[in-house]
């Protein structure tokens, strides 16, 4: 079965770090690009990070940019997001997602056909 | 920066209903549009990419339209099972993979 698992979320004061992880199983996770995407409580999603499969092209949504850090370990199948410098507005439900890069005619579709079930991190004091 | 918008933000429906959600880019992004479904305490699961393409396993009452900067999502007829929250997402250009607002389809 495909699948995506995260883990690592929690409690954790402003100012602080927290590392997730998210463990791939189904698929070969090498040859897929992944994403993190959260969802803050009672609302939409916001795209956070990219990574493309070798870790040759990553990405960040400017509200993480400089705090966050997005990496991968393909002979552990595995994702991972540093988190520092923690703030309450990123609390959220944390997703990681693959990119099934889609082929379209001649272009390629980036679209998140997996997802995992979310972990959810809370910053507060 | 690429700004998606949906409309409406909300709608009321009954079962059996052609449902359609707008969503639109603030400039040109192609046909790198896709279209996610949420339902509460869950992952969102992909419907439509590139605009119309529908993804496997999804029921044929969803359909994908549009290219440039408009876009729609209908359900041709509403089922239960489909009373959820639905986003448009853009693969254009940064800031990549922005997601529209959201649109929470509920019964009326």
């Amino acid at each position: 079965e495909v699948q995506l698992v995260e883990s690592g979320g929690g409690l954790v004061q402003p100012g602080g770090s927290l590392r997730l992880s998210c463990a791939a199983s189904g698929f070969t996770f090498s040859s897929y690009s992944m994403n993190w995407v959260r969802q803050a409580p009672g609302k939409g999603l916001e795209w956070v990070s990219y990574i493309s499969s070798s870790s040759s092209t990553i990405y960040y949504a400017d509200s993480v940019k400089g705090r966050f850090t997005i990496s991968r370990d393909n002979a552990k199948n595995s994702l991972y997001l540093q988190m520092n410098s923690l703030r309450a507005e990123d609390t959220a439900v944390y997703y990681c997602a693959r990119d099934a890069a889609f082929k379209v005619t001649v272009t390629t579709n980036s679209a998140f056909d997996i997802w995992g079930q979310g972990t959810m991190v809370t910053v507060s004091s | 920066d690429i700004q998606m918008t949906q409309s409406p933000s909300s709608l009321s429906a009954s079962v059996g209903d052609r449902v359609t959600i707008t969503c639109r880019a603030s400039q040109s992004i192609s046909s790198y549009l896709n279209w996610y479904q949420q339902k509460p305490g869950k992952a969102p699961k992909l419907l439509i990419y590139a605009a119309s393409s529908l993804q496997s396993g999804v029921p044929s009452r969803f359909s994908g339209s549009g290219s440039g900067t408009d876009f729609t999502l209908t359900i041709s007829s509403l089922q239960p099972e489909d009373f959820a929250t639905y986003y448009c997402q853009q693969s254009y250009s940064t800031p990549l993979f922005a997601f529209g607002p959201g649109t929470k389809v509920d019964i009326k």
